[in-house]
């Protein structure tokens, strides 16, 4: 099973808006709406920002959406805050057969 | 509030087994609805699965590593562990341990702190 492909860096300027994209396959992320986000700061546990491609959990500011079509899946982030800097991995559930999970290579995000 | 805490040598000898231990509190393993599972980051990369275990003991397991885990469970401990056999640099990682939400949902939350194992003679 391939890990997802996402870019290796983005960066913005605090109040823009970003996008990062997940990319999969038919396997994964095209045939399941079981796509989650996670942002993980230097040294920190990664913590859930996104799950089922677009609920967000309590707690998580509104400025983090997902969104997914076909085989990629995409966060965006609005209003850019200094705090956001960090990197961020998607999962995607891989069924097929059997029962695995895929996640993304990961993603810097740079807040300029 | 739910944690859970990994703990293990932090160095481990190429051949050998790697094992670590999960410990859940603030909340029962029994709980159902929820797999636990294993995940990790080699230094500067990516996350990877390692595999998910329910209170039962069913188990789920990345197929690239399938032939050398094995997770298992003790409720009476609230604990569940991770055994990776024949080791390499290659499995040198910080491995994290996180309650895993399945069916309809899917997501991994809370994760542990997460412990570094190196695997070097």
């Amino acid at each position: 099973q391939s890990a997802l492909t996402q870019p290796a860096s983005v960066s913005g300027s605090p109040g823009q808006s970003i996008t990062i994209s997940c990319t999969g396959t038919s396997s994964d992320v095209g045939s399941y709406n079981l796509v989650s986000w996670y942002q993980q700061h230097p040294g920190k546990a990664p913590k859930l920002m996104i799950y089922e491609v677009s609920k967000r959990p309590s707690g998580v500011s509104n400025r983090f959406s997902g969104s997914k079509s076909g085989n990629t899946a995409s966060l965006t982030i609005s209003g850019l805050q200094a705090e956001d800097e960090a990197d961020y991995y998607c999962c995607s559930y891989a069924g097929s057969s059997t029962p695995n999970w895929v996640f993304g290579g990961g993603t810097k995000l740079t807040v300029l | 509030q739910l944690q859970l805490q990994e703990s293990g040598p932090g160095l481990v000898k190429p051949s050998e087994t790697l094992s670590l231990t999960c410990t859940v509190s603030g909340g029962s393993i029994s709980s159902s609805s929820y797999y636990w599972g294993w995940i990790r980051q080699p230094p500067g990369k990516g996350l990877e699965w390692i595999g998910s275990i329910y209170y039962s003991g069913s188990t789920y397991y990345n197929p690239s590593l399938k032939s050398r885990v094995t997770i298992s469970v003790d409720t009476s401990k609230n604990q569940f562990s991770l055994k990776l056999s024949s080791v390499t640099a290659a499995d040198t990682a910080v491995y994290y341990c996180a309650r895993h939400r399945l069916r309809p949902t899917d997501w991994f939350d809370p994760w542990g702190q997460g412990t570094l194992v190196t695997v070097s003679s």
